[in-house]
């Protein structure tokens, strides 16, 4: 039962340009959304949220946009740098827990 | 100010064993949730706690698997008789109320390989 996917597995991008991670849910009783960054060896750590009653939040670099419509959800990083390099995890919160995706790798290429 | 604490930080278990998993919480922090990280995989969610107290456990196998978060001292994933499939990465979060619009902090995480 997969109600957060993240169907894209790696995402590759050249240093300064912009990526855009994407995430679809399928439970339309989330009410708040985040973005967790990943290390290798680390925890995953909070990146930006958003409410359900928004459609963007942003925060230097990084903007969330909110398609409740859609059920889908991306987070935009402009400009990418090879510190970005990591795995992130799009979350769904339904009250009292996170729903995680699988994660995107992404890649920064210097 | 510490963060979410875990140790070990790396556990080695035959199958048949026993593995207990510590975490200490965040200071200030009342809630506790364990995910597991299957490789390849996202997290998944496997219980939340309060003090002496399990909120929500829909994501513990219903056998071999268990969680406590005692009034003193850190919360404790217990797994018995470990199998091979156990192997995962267990990760402990806290945040300061239970929430959905509460950002959870991680630990670095428990690392289980099963023999």
């Amino acid at each position: 039962d997969q109600q957060v996917k993240q169907n894209s597995p790696s995402l590759s991008v050249q240093e300064g340009r912009i990526s855009i991670l994407n995430c679809d849910y399928t439970n339309s009783m989330f009410d708040y959304f985040l973005w967790y960054k990943k290390y290798p060896a680390e925890g995953p750590t909070f990146l930006i949220s958003i409410s359900s009653i928004k459609d963007k939040n942003e925060d230097g670099r990084f903007t969330v946009f909110l398609n409740k419509s859609a059920k889908h959800l991306s987070l935009h990083i402009v400009p990418s740098q090879p510190g970005d390099s990591a795995v992130y995890f799009c979350a769904a919160s339904p009250g009292n827990k996170l729903v995680f995706g699988a994660g995107t790798i992404l890649r920064v290429k210097s | 100010n510490a963060g979410v604490m875990q140790n070990p930080r790396h556990l080695v278990r035959r199958r048949g064993q026993e593995a207990r998993l510590r975490c200490s919480p965040m200071k200030g922090h009342s809630h506790v949730y364990w995910y597991r990280q299957l490789p390849e995989e996202g997290l998944k969610f496997m219980v939340y706690l309060q003090k002496e107290n399990i909120i929500d456990e829909s994501g513990m196998p219903k056998e071999r698997f268990s969680a406590e978060f005692p009034k003193e001292g850190p919360s404790i994933l217990r797994i018995q008789q470990v199998v091979r499939g156990d192997s995962a990465a267990y990760f402990c979060a806290s945040s300061p109320t239970g929430t959905g619009a509460n950002v959870l902090t991680f630990g670095a995480g428990s690392r289980l390989t099963v023999l």
